[in-house]
């Protein structure tokens, strides 16, 4: 069982780069959710998902798009990247709402 | 606007002190409060959660302490110990609420 994955775990980008950040998860939550963290700022919430099919707007959507094509997948896009979108980014999955939520590892990116 | 304020942003204690790490929020709908646990590198776990129809929440040798009149909650770590450094955040969401917003975090130390 290896909870929440995420692809991938470093990246560099230059402005104007697109990217995909991959999000797995193996315990078959329904809820999953893009967060990104930075200094002094906690945990920002990008997207989340609340089923297959569905995506919503969190606090910080601006610049990123999402799919939830399968259950178990999340994927975050950038389409041009930016300097102001240098973060540690977060996937999480739950099995509903006000339960526990389960982190991934992170992707830390940066853009040049 | 930060609807979840924490502090102190840091917190250096002796081993076997008793760290506390307050939490104000403002929205009287909230009522799910966990707070997560995060070490260096890795992605935020959940540490223990109260409802607000409790004044209190005790496990092991983490209790939450919640005062609905005042809108904050605390949590204190009893007899700490070294390997309780960490990033300790608090967050609140609404009933049947997907989205879960959190407080700023709180870097602990705790020194031999």
């Amino acid at each position: 069982n290896a909870g929440v994955t995420q692809t991938p775990k470093f990246r560099v980008l230059k402005t104007g780069q697109s990217m995909t950040l991959l999000c797995a998860q193996d315990m078959n939550h329904e809820y999953m959710y893009w967060y990104r963290q930075d200094p002094g700022m906690g945990l920002r919430l990008i997207h989340y998902s609340v089923g297959e099919g569905t995506t919503a707007k969190g606090e910080v959507p601006d610049g990123y798009n999402v799919s939830r094509l399968k259950k178990q997948n999340f994927l975050l896009g950038l389409e041009s990247a930016a300097p102001s979108q240098t973060s540690v980014y977060f996937c999480a999955s739950s099995l509903g709402t006000q339960t526990t939520q389960y982190f991934g590892p992170g992707t830390r990116l940066l853009v040049l | 606007q930060q609807q979840v304020k924490q502090s102190p942003q840091s917190l250096i204690v002796q081993k076997g002190g008793i760290p506390i790490i307050n939490c104000a929020y403002e929205n009287t709908a909230f009522d799910y409060f966990p707070w997560y646990q995060q070490f260096p590198g890795k992605g935020p776990a959940l540490l223990i959660a109260i409802r607000p129809d409790v004044s209190e929440k005790k496990e092991g040798r983490f209790t939450i302490s919640f005062n609905k009149s005042a809108k904050q909650f605390s949590l204190h770590i009893m007899d700490s110990q070294p390997g309780d450094s960490a990033t300790y955040f608090c967050a609140a969401s609404t009933g049947g609420g997907n989205k879960l917003t959190f407080g700023t975090g709180t870097q602990l130390k705790v020194e031999l």
